[in-house]
């Protein structure tokens, strides 16, 4: 089994519309559950992270961690062709400041 | 300059060549890391770096050597590549390594093709 499972789309959606990305992991020493974004032809830019299980919102985005299940999401509200970018979670168990990435999801938003 | 960055940011080299990658980052961290970013794989660790100090080898072949002058600075030198090693290469900083989380921050990465 995978330490960290991702859909890696693509998913296309409308503009305006509400996106669901998600992961699964297996390690329960997980501690930090990050977001990343990154558009093509850069590198990946901290999104969101987050400590416990529970919602946590910035704007459009919100980050939602369910440690009993293992599951980690994010929510893009009223989506914009700007947030068209491959999205990576990651966490953090302690030790040299080591993540374990997933593979991204690809998210195109048209207009 | 700004944040984190790398030269060149792409690269096409032959399997019996040598070439090495830069990164340097402005933001005053004392940790740097390499990662390698391959098509529809996760980001894998290669190495880390903290006050210029190795701290961890992900078991990366021996054709990928790094070198970290200082805190400011990180090169990863490459000879003799497989046309499997062509992937994206990112470099990240972070202020320094504990047990707790430090944020990463990527440079944009250099594009490497061995042919």
């Amino acid at each position: 089994q995978k330490e960290v499972e991702q859909d890696p789309g693509p998913l296309s959606v409308p503009e305006g519309a509400i996106v669901s990305l998600n992961c699964t992991y297996s390690n329960s020493a997980f501690q930090y559950f990050m977001w990343y974004r990154q558009y093509s032809r850069k590198g990946p830019e901290l999104l969101m992270y987050t400590y416990s299980s529970g919602n946590k919102e910035d704007g459009r985005f919100t980050a939602q961690v369910d440690k009993s299940s293992k599951y980690i999401s994010l929510f893009i509200r009223d989506s914009q062709p700007s947030d068209s970018a491959t999205y990576l979670c990651a966490f953090f168990s302690g030790g040299y400041n080591k993540l374990i990435f997933g593979a991204g999801t690809r998210l195109a938003v048209h207009p | 300059e700004t944040g984190v960055t790398q030269t060149p940011r792409h690269l096409v080299m032959g399997m019996t060549n040598k070439k090495s990658l830069k990164c340097e980052q402005h933001l005053g961290h004392n940790a740097m890391y390499w990662y390698k970013q391959s098509a529809k794989k996760p980001l894998e660790l290669m190495f880390v770096y903290n006050f210029k100090e190795q701290t961890e080898n992900n078991s990366v072949p021996s054709r990928f050597s790094p070198e970290c002058p200082n805190s400011s600075h990180l090169f990863l030198h490459l000879h003799t590549l497989q046309p499997e090693d062509s992937a994206l290469y990112l470099c990240a900083s972070s202020q320094e390594i504990t047990g707790s989380y430090n944020e990463q921050f990527f440079g944009p990465g250099t594009r490497l093709t061995v042919l």
